[in-house]
């Protein structure tokens, strides 16, 4: 069983619609989690960085954390066409060389106008 | 990333050659790492380094090597390159282990 398991989609949704994309984990010992924007042949772009449980928000985006269920999403609210891209989840945990990333395989999101 | 840059940003190469790409940053961070991205397996941990001749291996190193002679530069050499290696590789930096880390664009890498 993967660490990070992120469903890979491909997600299509009208331009306007709200966006829900998730990631579950196994390992309760991760601390940060973040999100990340891919657009195609680029390199992933940090959107969202906490490390708390609860929600974040910037602009159109909220992460949210829950710890105890081991779950993590992202809202895009009035999603645009300049949304499409794949998103990437992120998480660190402690270990004995300092904290390790692990990610999600990707989220596909096409915003449609 | 305004800070990061990789080369080559593309290449081709064969079966049993060397291959050298180079990140490159401008943000003074301590912490590089390289990564290979495939269709299925995400983001995989190849090499990393915590400082100047400081490095370790990740998930997936077997067939790659890297070095750090200085702190803005990291390379990774695939010493005898195979079609398995066909791959985008990328860059990422962090200021410390409880940072984001920051991405270049990739390098997209063929091998025939």
């Amino acid at each position: 069983q993967k660490e990070v398991e992120q469903d890979p989609g491909p997600l299509s949704v009208p331009e306007g619609a709200i966006v829900s994309l998730n990631c579950t984990y196994s390992n309760s010992a991760f601390q940060y989690f973040m999100w990340y924007r891919q657009y195609s042949r680029k390199g992933p772009e940090l959107l969202m960085y906490t490390y708390s449980s609860g929600n974040k928000e910037d602009g159109r985006f909220t992460a949210q954390v829950d710890k105890s269920s081991k779950y993590i999403s992202l809202f895009i609210r009035d999603s645009q066409p300049s949304d499409s891209a794949t998103y990437l989840c992120a998480m660190t945990r402690t270990s004995n060389t300092g904290n390790q990333f692990y990610f999600g395989t990707g989220t596909s999101l096409t915003v449609i106008p | 990333d305004a800070g990061i840059t990789q080369s080559p940003r593309h290449k081709v190469t064969e079966t049993g050659t060397p291959v050298t790409l180079r990140c490159h940053q401008t943000e003074n961070h301590r912490y590089m790492y390289w990564y290979r991205q495939d269709p299925g397996h995400g983001l995989r941990l190849i090499h990393y380094s915590y400082g100047v001749k400081d490095t370790d291996k990740g998930e997936v190193s077997d067939g790659y090597s890297v070095s750090r002679s200085k702190t803005e530069d990291f390379l990774l050499t695939l010493e005898s390159a195979t079609s398995s290696q066909t791959s985008v590789y990328f860059c990422a930096i962090a200021y410390n282990t409880n940072q984001p880390q920051h991405f270049g664009d990739g390098t997209r890498l063929s091998i025939l």
